[in-house]
């Protein structure tokens, strides 16, 4: 079975960085997949924030890019996102998700239990 | 980038077939998937490639798309589908951006 938990702060700070991990059990992040992080406002819908393959190819959604990195660690199973200068827009609750890309085809599956990160002084 | 649109609710009674829809360009060239989300809960995977049902999904759960437009159906909605339901598809530029729909709403009276 597939697991993703996600871990970090739950309080930040605004204009500072916002660093979350997601560890995956059950199976190899080095495996033939992509690894996503995906945010929810408060009352509000999905956003997906970023994906990461598990050569270190990263795509990000361009409203985010100039503030997002996502990294990976195989030996550790594990990937991580770091979001600079945050504000409180960037309260949500984050999740990170396996990711499918199959020809026409992508789609997220499983996904971690989020963890919601509160952006405040 | 790429906009997927959803009604923001949708009612159905109980037993009855419902459809939740989703309306994008990029649906011309990629596939739709769907996520349920109860209250409080992660989302989850009900449908990908349009129209392909995970295992563990109830087969009451089906999709179906047609030029830009992606279609959820339950077929005899239960009480314990009442959720939010989101379509995701690749951006419509050829990329591997992902996109959200903003979500429908579906009501079990």
């Amino acid at each position: 079975q597939v697991l993703l938990q996600e871990s970090g702060p739950g309080l930040v700070k605004p204009s500072e960085t916002l660093s979350l991990i997601c560890s995956v059990s059950g199976y190899s992040i080095s495996t033939n997949h992509y690894w996503g992080w995906i945010r929810q406002p408060p009352g509000k819908g999905l956003e997906w924030i970023g994906s990461i393959y598990h050569s270190g190819s990263t795509y990000y959604n361009p409203s985010l890019k100039s503030r997002l990195t996502i990294s990976i660690d195989t030996s550790k199973n594990e990937f991580s996102l770091r979001l600079s200068s945050v504000t409180a827009a960037d309260t949500a609750v984050y999740y990170c998700a396996r990711g499918t890309i199959l020809g026409k085809g992508s789609w997220f599956d499983p996904w971690g239990q989020g963890t919601l990160v509160t952006v405040s002084s | 980038s790429s906009e997927l649109t959803q009604d923001p609710a949708v009612s159905v009674a109980l037993g009855q077939t419902v459809r939740i829809t989703c309306q994008g360009d990029s649906l011309r060239s990629y596939y739709a998937s769907w996520y349920q989300q109860k209250p409080g809960q992660a989302p989850v995977l009900v449908i990908y490639d349009n129209d392909n049902r995970p295992s563990g999904i109830p087969d009451r759960f089906s999709g179906s798309s047609s030029r830009h437009t992606a279609s959820l159906t339950i077929t005899g909605a239960q009480a314990e589908d009442e959720a939010d339901y989101y379509c995701n598809s690749r951006d419509s530029t050829g990329s591997h951006l992902g996109v959200f729909g903003g979500g429908t709403k579906l009501t079990v009276l």
